[in-house]
């Protein structure tokens, strides 16, 4: 089994509605991350989060929400999805070594229309 | 916050050497890693600097001047399977309080094609 899990792999929705990705990880890693992917753009920060009780901002928040619901899980929102939200999502974790960098899922392709 | 450049797209030639320049400016600084990563998939860690100097691993090795806010990436004896995007990334650690906010903040890679 993969160390951090995203599911959906895929996902087409349309404008408007609620979509949820989840991520969950086996690593017992603190640290929690959303990053979205775009051509040209590179890996720009969502959300954040270093222990259940603790969630932040990244740069690109807006249209956004996160739920850390256990160590092991954090899951990314779109409350109303709209088509420039179209992306490669990744969900990453990091542990306390500061030369461990990241472990990312294997990323979610949702596709708005 | 961060400022981190790459060029967009290199090509060279199987058994050749490639070095992926990448500059950057920040408001804190703990280290730079390189990831590679093949379309579709999730990035792979390869290497880590936090000292100035040359780091090996094998194929690749990584280098840092923290003077100068530049690091390469060093692909030796290309193979087509170094065909990939390579990203940059910083590590800012910024503060929230009394705790160190460990994040990275991400060039937009660089493609390699690795041609025969």
């Amino acid at each position: 089994d993969a160390d951090v899990t995203q599911t959906p792999r895929n996902r087409i929705t349309k404008t408007g509605k609620r979509i949820m990705l989840e991520c969950s990880q086996t690593k017992g890693h603190d640290r929690m991350y959303w990053y979205r992917q775009d051509p040209g753009l590179g890996l720009r920060l969502i959300y954040y989060s270093f222990d259940v009780k603790d969630i932040n901002k990244g740069e690109i928040s807006d249209g956004y929400s996160v739920s850390r619901q256990a160590q092991a899980k954090f899951s990314l929102s779109l409350e109303s999805a709209i088509p420039n939200q179209t992306a490669l999502y990744f969900c990453a974790t990091s542990g306390k070594q500061a030369s461990g960098g990241y472990t990312f899922g294997s990323g979610t392709r949702l596709t708005v229309v | 916050g961060q400022n981190i450049d790459q060029p967009t797209e290199m090509t060279a030639t199987e058994g050749a050497i490639v070095q992926i320049n990448c500059t950057y400016q920040t408001s804190g600084f703990n280290g730079l890693f390189w990831y590679q990563q093949h379309a579709g998939e999730a990035p792979t860690f390869l290497s880590y600097n936090v000292l100035d100097g040359l780091e090996e691993k094998g194929r690749f090795s990584s280098f840092l001047s923290r003077s100068k806010g530049y690091s390469y990436l060093l692909l030796k004896e290309l193979q087509m399977k170094d065909s990939a995007s390579y990203l940059c990334a910083v590590r800012d650690d910024g503060r929230i309080g009394s705790r160190v906010d460990y994040k990275l903040s991400f060039g937009a890679g660089t493609t390699v094609t690795v041609r025969a």
